[in-house]
């Protein structure tokens, strides 16, 4: 069973609307999530991070984490044909230096 | 300017003929760590190293091994590669000695026929 599930997509968004990127995980004593942003080509790079339930903003990302419900999530308001990407979530569990990463949801924004 | 960098960036190689991709950063990070990513199989975590003195298994350590004789350097050995082991590989490094904030290098796109 894998640990940390994406929708791999591909989720199509209008330019200007909001792009809603979701994520689930095991119950294995989750501690720390992460979202990766992956250009087609290029390496991942680190978007957001989130450690405790509720919502985290920086500019036009939020990250939202529920623990009870094992999700976590990532909205893009006001989406740029710039953010056609790949998004991986990962997740940081208790008890080593390890991330587990989903396989990731390919969001395309439609100018 | 900081960077972490590998060598080579492509590489196709036969089965069984030992080979090493290196990563080298200059940010003085003590975290490294190398993923290969396959499709549908997404990022995974090969072995991690929290700094000179600690190194450990991730995910998917077999067929690999891995040296961190300095701080700036987390080669990657592949003593006889098979082919399941094509894929991208990524080393990653951290400033905080930890998982977070991970800076990945380009990759290196590897072929094992």
């Amino acid at each position: 069973q894998k640990e940390v599930e994406q929708n791999s997509g591909p989720l199509s968004v209008p330019e200007g609307a909001i792009a809603s990127l979701n994520c689930t995980y095991s119950d294995r004593g989750s501690q720390s999530f992460f979202w990766y942003r992956q250009y087609s080509g290029k390496s991942p790079e680190l978007i957001m991070s989130i450690y405790s339930n509720g919502d985290k903003e920086d500019g036009r990302f939020t990250a939202q984490l529920n623990k009870a419900s094992q999700y976590v999530s990532l909205l893009i308001r006001d989406s740029q044909p710039s953010d056609s990407a790949t998004y991986l979530c990962a997740v940081k569990f208790f008890g080593n230096e390890k991330l587990t990463f989903g396989t990731g949801t390919r969001l395309t924004i439609i100018p | 300017e900081a960077q972490v960098t590998q060598n080579p960036r492509y590489l196709i190689t036969v089965t069984g003929k030992k080979l090493t991709v290196t990563c080298s950063q200059n940010m003085n990070h003590e975290y490294m760590s190398w993923y290969r990513q396959d499709p549908g199989l997404g990022l995974r975590q090969i072995y991690y190293s929290m700094n000179v003195e600690v190194t450990d298994k991730g995910d998917v350590p077999e067929g690999y091994k891995v040296s961190r004789k300095e701080k700036r350097n987390f080669p990657l050995i592949l003593e006889s590669p098979s082919p399941n082991q094509t894929s991208l590989y990524f080393c990653a490094t951290s400033p905080t000695g930890t998982v977070y904030e991970q800076y990945f290098g380009p990759g290196t796109r590897l072929t094992v026929t």
